[in-house]
Formats: structure tokens, sequence, C-alpha cells
């Protein structure tokens, strides 16, 4: 399964498939990316993070994809899992003269459907 | 070490009311945040510090307020609660080398403070 932008638009997988969730950040001066993950009545959590030179990064299960051409990041969890039911935020951090600030999506819900 | 803890876990308020929210973490960060996330929506940042003794606006400060006495707290305070106010709220933190510019990488997060302003 796959979903697209910065709304918060609902994934639904099957268990087993692998899921992308996508995200279009919004300024190319932004230099790290970060993924997070939000379970039901929880703070969000870190996943995975991404420097803006490189392209491909992996964990366990999960791939943090980035193309800087079109501003676009994505977010792979290879065999997923009941578990990963949870909303999933991207956030760009873009450096602005000595500060470097931090810009949250919206988010995507993944479910898991058994 | 218990990492980013938050009280209380929820809380009725009636309008014009006030409260403090607290937040503690015990990892020895520089960096302490405050957000609220509205059903359905994603995070937006209230208040942050870079250190004790210095805070500053984040996207949505008015009607709250914040103190940093010591690395470890940063309470956010409520003068005057108003049903806009009803949300979740999570405290988080994070670390940045002094001498280097303000962080904004991996944050770690409270379990929330869920707010109903009635």
């Amino acid at each position: 399964g796959e979903s697209v932008g910065l709304h918060l638009p609902t994934l639904s997988v099957q268990e087993g498939d692998n899921s992308i969730i996508n995200c279009a950040y919004s300024n190319s001066a932004s230099d790290y990316f970060i993924w997070y993950k939000q379970e039901s009545g929880k703070g969000p959590q870190f996943i995975i993070d991404i420097r803006s030179n490189m392209d491909k990064r992996q964990g366990q299960r999960v791939t943090v994809l980035l193309n800087k051409t079109v501003k676009h990041l994505s977010l792979q969890i290879a065999a997923t899992q009941p578990g990963d039911s949870a909303v999933y935020f991207c956030a760009e951090t873009l450096r602005a003269g000595n500060n470097r600030k931090l810009i949250w999506g919206l988010g995507t819900s993944l479910a898991v459907n058994p | 070490n218990a990492g980013v803890t938050q009280t209380p876990k929820f809380r009725i308020l009636k309008i014009g009311q006030s409260m403090t929210l607290q937040c503690a973490q015990d990892m020895n960060h520089n960096y302490m945040y405050w957000y609220r996330q509205d059903p359905g929506m994603g995070l937006k940042l209230i208040y942050y510090s870079v250190g004790a003794g210095i805070t500053d606006k984040g996207e949505v400060p008015n009607g709250y307020n914040v103190s940093r006495s010591t690395t470890e707290d940063f309470p956010l305070r409520l003068e005057l609660a108003a049903p806009s106010q009803t949300s979740v709220y999570f405290c988080a933190s994070s670390y940045a080398r002094p001498g280097l510019e303000t962080s904004t990488d991996t944050q770690y997060f409270g379990p929330g403070t869920r707010l109903t302003v009635l």
C-alpha cells in the first residue's frame, strides 16, 4: 500500500505486505529528516532519520528514501505487522541563520489488517 | 532512566481556570519543548527552551507560559483556560552539544497530558 501528501490520509495494508508512506517536504534547504511513529494514546517515537547527503538509509524492517530533486521522503516498512499500526509523521529540519527549525508533517495513519 | 515524564495524564478544567502541566526529563538534555496535538492533527510547537533560564515562543504560544529554572523541569502554565485549549499536550527533549547551533534533531517525547476545557 502507498499514501501521498502531508494531509492525514489513512493507509490500509494486509499483514505481511510492505507499506510505503510518503511525505512531500516543504523546503529545499532542509538538511535532516526524521520519521516518527505515534501509537494510539502515546507520544511520538523516533523510528529512523536521514541526512540530506544520503539517498537511502535502512533500519530494522524500515527503509527511508530521500529524493531531494522533488523534495520527497518515503518510509518503507517490510512485512508489515499489526504492531505497526500507528500514525507516522515525517519531520524536516531547516537551517535558518544560526538556528535550526523542525517542521512537522501532518501524519499518515497506517492500519494493518490481520 | 525514566526518560520524559508528564503529569497529570488527564485533566478537566472549567473555562477561566488555570493549571500547570508538569514535564521532567532525566537524560540531561539541554533542549525541551511543549507541543499540542488536536484530534487527527499533527504537532504544533507552543514553547521551547534551549537551556535553563532560556525560553522562546513556538508556533502557538498565546494563552500559555513556560519557565525553565532547572535542566530537568519545563512546566507549562495555562492561564484563563478556554475551550480552544482542549487538546493533548506533549513534552519532549533533545540534546545538542554546546557551542553548536540550536538542535532540532531527535526528540524524545513524554506520554502526553489529555486536557479538556468545558
